[in-house]
């Protein structure tokens, strides 16, 4: 299992870019890695996942440098309803573990007006 | 229209009582999930099932017992409610696709108050 360690929390101003990093030194070969969206009394919501480089998609974008051990996740000026907890999570689903499936501590991002 | 769902929303009940939380998805979805959010905000996985298997985490009690009457639903069973099983319980879904990492749908939650 890639384990993964994220900031507990960030704050931002309203309208400001946020990047969030996440550390997942032991990744493998065949993980990816998929971020997650989490408001309070909701379940998490899919953002984005990569593999490697860059990914853009109309919400946020993840980096992904060469060496796989880190990703960040950025979210272009951010706004109040941005506010919540970020997981990011790792793994492969060739290797289909219940370790795979547990999220971390997440990253509880609020936004100041 | 609501991907996956779940009732109750909330649930309180008393030590000792068997209760159970259902699951429905209309995404089409062949994987289907539980997890438990205790009040630390840590999220794990409870059990994984799809038409082929029943994946158990082995550090939840075999009170706990998932039962899938279709593809489109999972339902959590828990016998002998414990203090400690108060949390809130997620489902979710994701596709068989051939994506390394499947997507998953998450439910709205059910929160569980055990007294």
């Amino acid at each position: 299992l890639a384990k993964t360690t994220q900031p507990i929390s960030m704050d931002s101003y309203e309208g400001q870019e946020v990047n969030i990093t996440c550390s997942h030194n032991n990744i493998a070969t065949n993980d990816y890695i998929t971020w997650y969206q989490q408001f309070p009394s909701q379940g998490p919501r899919f953002i984005i996942q990569g593999y490697k480089t860059k990914v853009t998609n109309e919400v946020a974008s993840l980096f992904i440098p060469a060496d796989r051990k880190s990703s960040t996740l950025s979210l272009p000026r951010v706004s109040l309803s941005d506010t919540a907890v970020y997981y990011c999570l790792v793994g492969d689903r060739a290797n289909f573990g219940n370790e795979k499936l547990t999220f971390g501590t997440g990253t509880r991002l609020t936004i100041i007006p | 229209d609501t991907a996956v769902s779940q009732t109750p929303k909330y649930l309180v009940t008393q030590m000792g009582n068997d209760k159970s939380i259902k699951c429905e998805q209309n995404l089409g979805h062949d994987t289907m999930y539980w997890y438990k959010q205790d009040s630390k905000k840590f999220l794990k996985i409870m059990f994984s099932y799809n038409n082929k298997e029943l994946i158990i985490n082995e550090t939840v009690p075999n009170r706990f017992s998932p039962k899938s009457p279709d593809k489109a639903h999972l339902n959590l069973h828990i016998n002998s409610l414990e203090l400690g099983d108060s949390a809130v319980y997620f489902c979710a879904s994701s596709p068989e696709t051939s994506s390394p990492q499947e997507t998953q749908y998450f439910g709205p939650g059910t929160r569980l108050l055990v007294l």
